[in-house]
């Protein structure tokens, strides 16, 4: 199994408070992703990473900022959570470009904003 | 810009016999990469099976293969001999020509009927 650790996995937080998520890896992959994931929305990309302070914009990356200062490090912020930003949230790791090579997938977080 | 979309929120299948999820996408790049990944109700994303555009044959592993039709833009997964086990999400997803954004579709809930 890949090594992809999500912390935390599952957070209740008040409406305007910061949030951070950490996405961890120890396969020293090139790509990391942050998704969340919401019934009849599937797995939407929010941000994605490419190398260290190389970062770029998904489908719904409003409200979200992250960095990667190390390559096993992808956070996550929500600045000032908001309901509707209540979701799971998952990270994945990709090891090169190369289209045919698959994502591996963390273990997902439960986020509650009330 | 990819875009992948999946039209059947939920399927119903017997045991034992065959079932195709649909995928249709969307890109202007020359050449990507279509994924199929599988989420049992327990949350983990699990990698299924890979076509590329420029592949001369239709993805097959095990049990599941991919019906690529690549001038009707779709990616349909066939699983063979349903399992009560193949009960979970299934999300198809596309890589583009830079390789680096992965995007998904909302997702098709199976149900394997004994």
């Amino acid at each position: 199994d890949a090594g992809i650790t999500q912390s935390p996995r599952h957070k209740v937080t008040e409406t305007g408070t910061p949030v951070t998520l950490r996405c961890h890896q120890t396969e020293n992959h090139r790509y990391m992703y942050w998704y969340r994931q919401d019934p009849g929305h599937g797995l939407r990309l929010i941000h994605y990473s490419y190398g260290v302070k190389d970062t770029d914009k998904g489908e719904v990356s409003d409200g979200y900022s992250v960095s990667r200062s190390k390559t096993e490090d992808f956070l996550l912020t929500l600045e000032s959570a908001t309901s509707s930003q209540t979701s799971v949230y998952f990270c994945a790791i990709r090891n090169s470009g190369l289209q045919n090579t698959e994502a591996f997938f963390g273990q997902g977080t439960r986020l509650t904003v009330v | 810009a990819q875009k992948i979309t999946q039209t059947q929120p939920g399927m119903f299948v017997q045991e034992k016999e065959a079932v195709t999820l649909d995928c249709t996408y969307d890109t202007s790049d020359p050449s990507y990469g279509l994924f199929w990944y599988k989420q049992p109700s327990s949350g983990e994303m699990i990698f299924l099976i890979y076509q590329g555009s420029y592949d001369q044959q239709n993805a097959t592993e095990g049990r599941y293969s991919l019906n690529f039709q690549k001038a009707r833009k779709s990616a349909n997964l066939v699983i063979s001999a349903s399992q009560l086990g193949d009960s979970a999400m299934y999300f198809c997803a596309i890589i583009g020509n830079q390789g680096g954004k992965l995007i998904f579709g909302q997702g098709t809930e199976l149900s394997v009927k004994p």
